[in-house]
């Protein structure tokens, strides 16, 4: 059973660097074909791709983030980290983490509601 | 990149079929045979219904169903169900440089 859980700060002030951390159960990071990805989806609306580290180490970002994105992974801890910097309010979101097979989600962690207010 | 486009919401009743598409471009949608479609129920996950545009994970009942034209996926349920009722997100694989586009989400009532 492939389980994944989102952990990190519930509040963060404008202009801090956000980091989000993924621990994941039930499949490998060093399967070939295999990712974590980060999608992120503001109250009431849709969801946003945001970053997917795989297997070989390959990491892709959504264009219009990927100047303030960092991804990681520590495959020994079965963990992803996500950083985001400069955070704004307009960052106010539910982030999630997910398994990736290939190039499509496979499953879901819980999601992480992340507010960003001074 | 621009989210994919979907109707904001869709209803029908109880054992009725409804379908919500999902248009793209050749970019994304129209390029690639990897359209995969969520279904989020209130305060909770997305999960997923559809992978590659028309295979059902296990434990998915089969009412649901994934087929696609052109730029445009779209999404069947059949036989509606009081427990369909949620929101669908399709998502595409957009190339390596930017991977995988959402839908802006289509809201499915129950009547």
């Amino acid at each position: 059973q492939i389980t994944l859980k989102e952990s990190g700060p519930t509040l963060v002030k404008p202009t801090q660097t956000l980091t989000l951390t993924c621990t994941f159960s039930g499949f490998s990071l060093s399967t070939t074909g295999v990712g974590v990805g980060w999608i992120r989806q503001p109250p009431g609306k849709a969801l946003e791709w945001l970053a997917l580290i795989s297997w070989d180490d390959d990491k892709r970002f959504s264009p219009s983030l990927k100047t303030r994105l960092t991804i990681t992974k520590d495959t020994s801890k079965n963990q992803v980290v996500l950083t985001m910097a400069n955070m704004a309010p307009v960052d106010t979101a539910t982030y999630y983490c997910a398994h990736y097979f290939g190039y499509e989600i496979h499953s879901w962690g819980q999601g992480s509601l992340v507010t960003v207010s001074s | 990149q621009s989210a994919l486009t979907q109707p904001a919401s869709v209803s029908g009743s109880p054992g009725q079929s409804i379908t919500i598409s999902c248009t793209g471009t050749s970019r994304d949608v129209g390029n690639y045979n990897l359209v995969s479609w969520y279904q989020q129920h209130p305060g909770k996950a997305p999960k997923l219904i559809i992978y590659e545009g028309s295979e059902r994970p296990s434990g998915v009942s089969s009412r649901f169903s994934g087929s696609k034209s052109g730029n445009t996926a779209s999404l069947t349920i059949s036989g509606l169900l009081a427990e369909d009722e949620a929101d669908y997100y399709c998502c595409s694989y957009a190339g390596s440089g930017i991977v995988d586009v959402f839908g802006t989400g289509t809201k499915v009532t129950v009547l």
